[in-house]
């Protein structure tokens, strides 16, 4: 069954740095998403992305923040100095159009910020 | 600001014994709600997407219902299983596509051999 992986799994970073993270969506989605969970709370949403560009975003989702699909596979979220604050799991999901369909989640990257 | 809440945070059941939890949502732009499994370092597992005021859906031991005019869902798991252990996730979804899904912190399920 096809499944949505997230690189890396764990991602240490010292603050003012640029990461990015990466996700591979299932290959026949159209929609792409970008979530985060810091420790203890729920699961936010930043951004959603269709056909190339930005579709919603959160507040969250200020100007650190990017998305890129660059090469029709690779979805990527780039922080561009990170903050203590988002030390969180970030969640890619992808869903195959509009209408009720289900997100299918990766199994999340562990942003830690020292 | 959407509120969904879910309750209870945690749960301990005893295998064998059914078990079930809520998650309550606004009741005004109401476009689907979504049930998640999540197990630690997985990913979150999509259960259901549920529509239709009285609308209810059944998985093999797990089962869902819905009340879109009083703003609750409620996930019910039947002969609870060491498997069934993880947390579940309801999301409310207000437009389906572009829209991202607003999720409760979860009710996180233990069973207990």
């Amino acid at each position: 069954e096809p499944e949505v992986t997230q690189t890396p799994s764990h991602q240490v970073t010292q603050m003012g740095q640029e990461v990015i993270l990466r996700c591979v969506p299932i290959s026949n989605h159209l929609y792409f998403y970008w979530y985060r969970q810091i420790l203890g709370q729920k699961v936010e949403f930043l951004v959603s992305f269709y056909n190339n560009e930005i579709s919603e975003k959160s507040e969250i989702f200020d100007d650190q923040f990017s998305v890129e699909r660059p090469d029709g596979s690779n979805f990527t979220l780039k922080i561009r100095s990170t903050k203590l604050e988002d030390s969180a799991m970030y969640f890619c999901a992808g869903t195959s159009g509009t209408g009720i369909y289900e997100q299918y989640f990766g199994p999340g990257t562990r942003l830690t910020v020292t | 600001i959407l509120n969904v809440e879910q309750s209870p945070q945690s749960l301990h059941v005893q295998e064998g014994d059914s078990t079930n939890f809520t998650c309550s949502f606004p009741s005004s732009n109401f476009y689907a709600l979504h049930w998640y499994r999540w197990e630690t370092a997985k990913s979150p597992e999509a259960l259901f997407v549920m529509t239709l005021n009285g609308d209810e859906k059944k998985k093999g031991r797990i089962s869902a219902t819905l009340n879109t005019k009083e703003g609750y869902s409620y996930l019910y798991i039947k002969g609870s299983q060491p498997e069934d252990s993880a947390t579940y996730l309801c999301a409310f979804d207000s437009g389906g596509g572009a829209d991202g899904l607003t999720f409760g912190k979860g009710t996180h399920l233990i069973i207990q051999p």
